[in-house]
């Protein structure tokens, strides 16, 4: 079985600093990971995804991530951080093949806040 | 444009009620998901469907029922016997890649 372990619920950073949102993964096969965000009130959006190829991906929004899988690890990270990246961030693994029937396994999430 | 549509934005339950969360996509994706989101809890699974006619319970499915008479459609009804109903409930469907694609969200509070 899958699981998401997101290791900070709360991060706060003021504007124009780096920041990293730590997300650790489990499964027993190959899997496809994605970070979504979620602003208040609203759905979730794809930030950025890794399939194969590349450890490391880049996103929406000034968003990269990098897959480990020695550490089985995808975090998240932006280089200098706005105002407006204030929201819920969420890691997710979906396993391949179709033994979990196309499920996808979300972390708890991470609220970025950034401060002026 | 294409999307995923919830409705209504926010649905007031009484007690002893059934209530109906609307979901429709013009994607043309086969799978689509329900979850409900509590504060600090992230994402859990309600029901999903990977094609028509055809669904399949998740991690929280008591409470609940789902039909998929249509590809476009997946509505939740969120039963009497659901105790604690408050929560958003977010609706998905899956395209290429594994990508899932969220609806706005529906809120429900009970009266």
């Amino acid at each position: 079985a899958q699981s998401v372990t997101q290791l900070d619920s709360q991060v706060p950073v003021f504007e124009e600093a780096p920041v990293e949102l730590r997300c650790n993964y489990s499964s027993s096969v190959s899997v496809y990971l994605f970070w979504y965000v979620q602003y208040p009130n609203q759905g979730l959006q794809l930030l950025l995804k890794y399939l194969s190829g590349s450890t490391l991906v880049k996103g929406i929004n000034g968003f990269e991530a990098e897959f480990n899988k020695s550490q089985t690890s995808f975090h998240l990270r932006k280089p200098s951080v706005h105002i407006s990246d204030t929201a819920e961030y969420f890691c997710a693994v979906s396993e391949w093949g179709n033994t979990n029937a196309g499920k996808s396994t979300f972390g708890d999430g991470t609220t970025l806040t950034v401060k002026p | 444009d294409g999307g995923i549509t919830q409705s209504p934005k926010y649905l007031f339950r009484k007690e002893g009620q059934n209530v109906t969360l609307s979901c429709e996509q013009n994607l043309n994706h086969d799978a689509m998901y329900w979850y409900r989101q509590d504060p600090g809890q992230g994402l859990r699974l309600i029901y999903y469907s990977q094609i028509v006619n055809d669904f399949q319970k998740g991690d929280i499915a008591e409470g609940y029922s789902v039909s998929r008479e249509k590809k476009e459609s997946f509505p939740l009804t969120v039963t009497s016997a659901q105790k604690n109903p408050t929560a958003f409930y977010l609706c998905a469907s899956k395209g290429s890649q594994e990508t899932q694609y969220f609806g706005p969200g529906t809120r429900l509070l009970v009266l």
